[in-house]
């Protein structure tokens, strides 16, 4: 089954951008992944659809500072403009036929 | 709009069981999977079980297969989880979250089961 591999956490400044990674494992490199943000002390909340082309879908809602691309294995989530609100941890997500694989999650601090 | 809303999560002992409900709105039920995940005091999310639109196919991670059961009841626009032989590292706050092409693209708020003596 695939492996997500996350850094433990990341800061960038307000108003900068920020580049997030998820690593896919060995032999997973084109799988689809979404990314995920949970602000502290709430739920998850999703973000977008990643593909293995670089191709990404948004959810509902979601502003237009959060892009998503790829380069082979790597998943990258990218947040322009840093708002205060974007401090939160970021976890992406990939499944095949019989489970669902969640990253060990990177904490953003928006400084 | 979709909303999920878990209930049943509260303090047992260890080796007790519980059963989780997951009431859906908003969209169209059986068309779906639905999926459990869970997240341990101050940890990372974890996949705990999923289930198809139909009820037949069940998924379980390996932490929790042989002592939780998934299903659900269509009619009724609910999803359950049946938890059994509990133990204290089964402590967490319990999502369920509504499954589409691109991952989990709905979740719910969550409901603490705390599993101590």
């Amino acid at each position: 089954q695939p492996v997500l591999t996350q850094s433990s956490s990341a800061s960038a400044s307000l108003g900068s951008s920020v580049k997030l990674t998820c690593t896919l494992s060995s032999g997973h490199s084109s799988y689809i992944i979404a990314w995920h943000q949970q602000q502290p002390g709430k739920a998850p909340q999703y973000l977008m659809k990643l593909e293995g082309s670089g191709s990404y879908n948004r959810g509902s809602g979601v502003p237009d500072r959060f892009s998503g691309s790829t380069s082979g294995a790597d998943r990258y989530l990218t947040i322009s403009n840093l708002q205060s609100e974007d401090e939160a941890d970021y976890y992406c997500e990939t499944w095949d036929s019989n489970t669902r694989v969640f990253g060990g999650g990177t904490k953003l601090t928006v400084l | 709009e979709v909303q999920l809303l878990e209930s049943g999560g509260v303090l047992v002992q260890p080796g007790g069981s519980l059963r989780l409900s997951c009431a859906a709105s908003g969209f169209t039920f059986s068309s779906y999977g639905m999926s459990w995940v869970r997240q341990a005091p101050g940890k990372g999310l974890e996949w705990v079980s999923s289930v198809g639109g139909s009820g037949y196919s069940t998924y379980y991670a390996e932490s929790v297969k042989g002592r939780f059961t998934i299903s659900r009841d269509n009619s009724k626009n609910t999803l359950y989880l049946q938890m059994n032989s509990l133990r204290a590292e089964d402590t967490a706050v319990y999502y369920c979250g509504k499954l589409t092409g691109g991952g989990t693209g709905y979740w719910g708020q969550g409901t603490l089961v705390t599993v101590s003596s």
